[in-house]
């Protein structure tokens, strides 16, 4: 149990277009999903946190405008890469809470913007 | 300062031997602690939680030191499979599900 996807595992995108990346929690519903990102040999940043049906909370530093995430149901959370570019290629990871103390970590995202 | 610090590594072990290694936090409001693994280009997952009177699990063990706001993680018998990334993960009670995550600490088994 408790598993969560993510799609696409990896996608290459042209500078200046926008990519969206989905996140599901497959056998439970979700109150919270969270957005990280990782640079390589780094650790994992938290992006932002969204709640169902209700707008994100974003990190300092975190541009809303250019990471859109949209959290339209319990099982489902979006993350949109607007207008990407080159400095935007990272590891981007979902974790899907169905609960206040459990996470469950999506297997991630590797967006390349060339 | 780091919220979360960790040693990055790597640290070199012969297979079947002992390694541990810490990570410190700063907010001293943290109430939950975890280690979590990641392999290369893999999502983190939970290898244990960390309890104040410290836990054991099979070959790992974990410890809490409240007072000097430090937690650690020792892999006895190391195997070749142990080789990972792991990160010192914290949960501020007041702040909900949130995680914050250190940066890793590398560690390479070799025959």
């Amino acid at each position: 149990g408790a598993v969560v996807s993510q799609h696409p595992s990896w996608v290459i995108c042209k500078s200046g277009t926008s990519v969206k990346i989905e996140c599901r929690s497959l056998d439970f519903q979700a109150t919270t999903m969270f957005w990280y990102r990782q640079f390589p040999k780094q650790s994992l940043m938290l992006m932002a946190t969204s709640n169902e049906g209700s707008k994100a909370t974003y990190e300092q530093g975190v541009e809303k405008d250019k990471f859109l995430i949209n959290h339209a149901s319990l099982t489902l959370s979006t993350l949109t890469v607007t207008s990407a570019h080159p400095e935007d290629s990272s590891f981007y990871i979902c974790s899907a809470s169905p609960d206040t103390y459990e996470q469950y970590f999506g297997p991630g995202t590797r967006l390349t913007v060339t | 300062r780091k919220e979360v610090e960790q040693d990055p590594g790597p640290f070199n072990v012969p297979e079947g031997a002992t390694v541990a290694f810490n990570c410190t936090y700063s907010n001293s409001a943290s109430q939950s602690f975890f280690w979590y693994r990641q392999d290369c280009r893999k999502e983190p997952k939970l290898l244990m939680s960390v309890y104040s009177s410290g836990n054991e699990d099979g070959r790992f063990t974990a410890q809490l030191n409240r007072a000097s706001q430090y937690i650690s993680l020792l892999i006895r018998d190391s195997k070749l499979s142990d080789s990972a990334t792991y990160l010192c993960v914290v949960k501020v009670g007041a702040a909900g599900n949130k995680l914050t995550f250190g940066g890793g600490t590398r560690v390479l088994v070799k025959p």
